[in-house]
């Protein structure tokens, strides 16, 4: 069975400084896709950054990047500047056959991380 | 980009009301919508994928005659919380797959805040 575990419940930056959030993942699956997702105090689920299993570089989105590490199962969200918006929870997810389009392209999230910037 | 728009984004009703909270992509189609509920400072659970034009696929331990779902189209799923009572108050969102482009992220909603009396 496909798992995510974020082993940070909540975490504090200075503004301005790097945050790294950790995820890690377990599935049986060679093809999946990873997600990082933002969720503001409003609720809303902002997505920030794909990582595809097969992909062969890290991918970074602006501010965002994404330390892949296959071999240990490890997908850590690396926010570079932290802003004070910043300030939101942030889940991992994973979509097996992400890759390929998958068979059921359901999304298993991790249980988040709360960041808290500080100024 | 895609836009996915959820209705109500707010609802409080009386205990044996039922709910129907809407899930729309806007400028996309999308055969797959899924169902979510959260608690507070909880992670998103995955209640339901909404398949169009046929029943929806429930998880286990989610009542299919509690949360009515339904797939007319394209473009539109709709969740129908019946006969609602306290313990369903909860936040309720909806996400939508763009189909054939999957690379992509699900499509969220703004979610609906139920909160039954």
């Amino acid at each position: 069975a496909q798992k995510i575990t974020q082993t940070q419940p909540g975490m504090f930056v200075q503004e301005k400084e790097a945050v790294t959030l950790d995820c890690t993942y377990d599935t049986s699956d060679p093809s999946y896709g990873l997600f990082w997702y933002k969720q503001p105090s409003s609720g809303e689920m902002i997505f920030l950054i794909y990582q595809g299993s097969y992909d062969q570089q890290n991918a970074t989105e602006g501010r965002y990047s994404l330390n892949f590490q296959k071999a240990r199962k490890s997908a850590n969200l690396v926010i570079s500047a932290s802003q004070l918006g910043d300030s939101a929870m942030y889940f991992c997810a994973m979509r097996e056959g992400g890759n390929y389009g998958g068979a059921t392209n359901k999304l298993i999230f991790g249980t988040g991380t709360l960041l808290a910037v500080q100024p | 980009g895609a836009v996915v728009s959820q209705h109500p984004s707010w609802v409080i009703c009386k205990s044996g009301t039922s709910v129907k909270i809407e899930c729309r992509s806007l400028d996309f189609q999308a055969t797959t919508m899924f169902w979510y509920r959260q608690f507070p400072k909880q992670s998103l659970m995955l209640m339901a994928t909404s398949n169009e034009g046929s029943k929806a696929t429930y998880e286990q331990g989610v009542e299919k005659d509690k949360f009515l779902i339904n797939h007319a189209s394209l473009t539109l799923s709709t969740l129908t919380v019946t006969s609602a009572h306290p313990e369903d108050s909860s936040f309720y969102i909806c996400s939508a797959y763009q189909t054939g482009f999957y690379r992509q992220p699900q499509h969220f909603g703004d979610g609906t805040r139920l909160s039954i009396l």
